[in-house]
């Protein structure tokens, strides 16, 4: 299970940083990917991190602005978003990539509503 | 990048109908695709992977099919618990991914 951080409201320029942690486990060598969710559209992969290993991938839209850490020792991984604008009030999910499913995401967080505002 | 493009971008149906939704990719990704359905609210849940693989627990009214740039999610009796939104995702070029853009199942 994936247990992700609160709703955040922000002001403008700021940043935000939500977490994802395993629950009742850790998370081996699997790759943990964050997807935004804005209202009323589709899902947007981010980026991910493969927390056994330290590597870290982009989206090319998001390279940038978003940094993916992990805590090993915590079994949580981060995800944070800086400048913050208007266009970022969404709702972020992480969820996890399991290779023995061709790396489908099977297990994902329950979302964390951003809200970016003056 | 892969881009992947379902159609329809929405659809009516009623209890009972079959319904399919298809997701073509800009290039060949073998069969590393997967389905996801959305309810409003609710995280995605897998419902395919590996483009024909049921996950666990999913009803077998669900099937996928497809390989290379072509990809079909049947739906073969609608239930009342399946009107929601409906993705496709590569994952033939991990570890970045790339969704479609969804397809919303409605009530006739």
């Amino acid at each position: 299970q994936l247990v992700q951080s609160g709703a955040e409201m922000k002001k403008p320029g700021s940043s935000v940083k939500v977490s994802c942690k395993a629950s009742g486990g850790t998370f081996g060598d699997y790759t943990i990917s964050w997807v935004r969710q804005a209202p009323g559209q589709g899902l947007d992969w981010m980026g991910g991190i493969t927390p056994m290993f330290g590597t870290v991938n982009y989206a090319q839209k998001f390279q940038g602005r978003v940094t993916i850490t992990a805590d090993k020792s915590a079994d949580t991984v981060y995800m944070e978003v800086s400048s913050l604008r208007s266009e970022d009030s969404a709702v972020y999910f992480c969820a996890r990539g399991d290779s023995g499913l061709y790396e489908a995401m099977d297990v994902w967080g329950q979302g964390t509503a951003v809200t970016v505002s003056s | 990048d892969i881009q992947m493009t379902q159609s329809p971008s929405s659809v009516s149906a009623s209890i009972g109908d079959r319904v399919a939704i298809t997701c073509r990719a800009s290039q060949g990704i073998n069969t590393y695709l997967a389905w996801y359905q959305q309810k409003p609210g609710k995280a995605p849940r897998l419902l395919i992977y590996a483009a024909s693989s049921l996950h666990r627990g999913v009803p077998s009214r669900f099937s996928g099919s497809g390989s290379g740039t072509d990809f079909t999610l049947t739906i073969s009796s609608l239930q009342p618990e399946d009107f929601a939104t409906y993705y496709c995702q590569q994952t033939n070029t991990f570890p970045m991914y790339t969704f479609g853009q969804g397809t919303r199942l409605e009530i006739k």
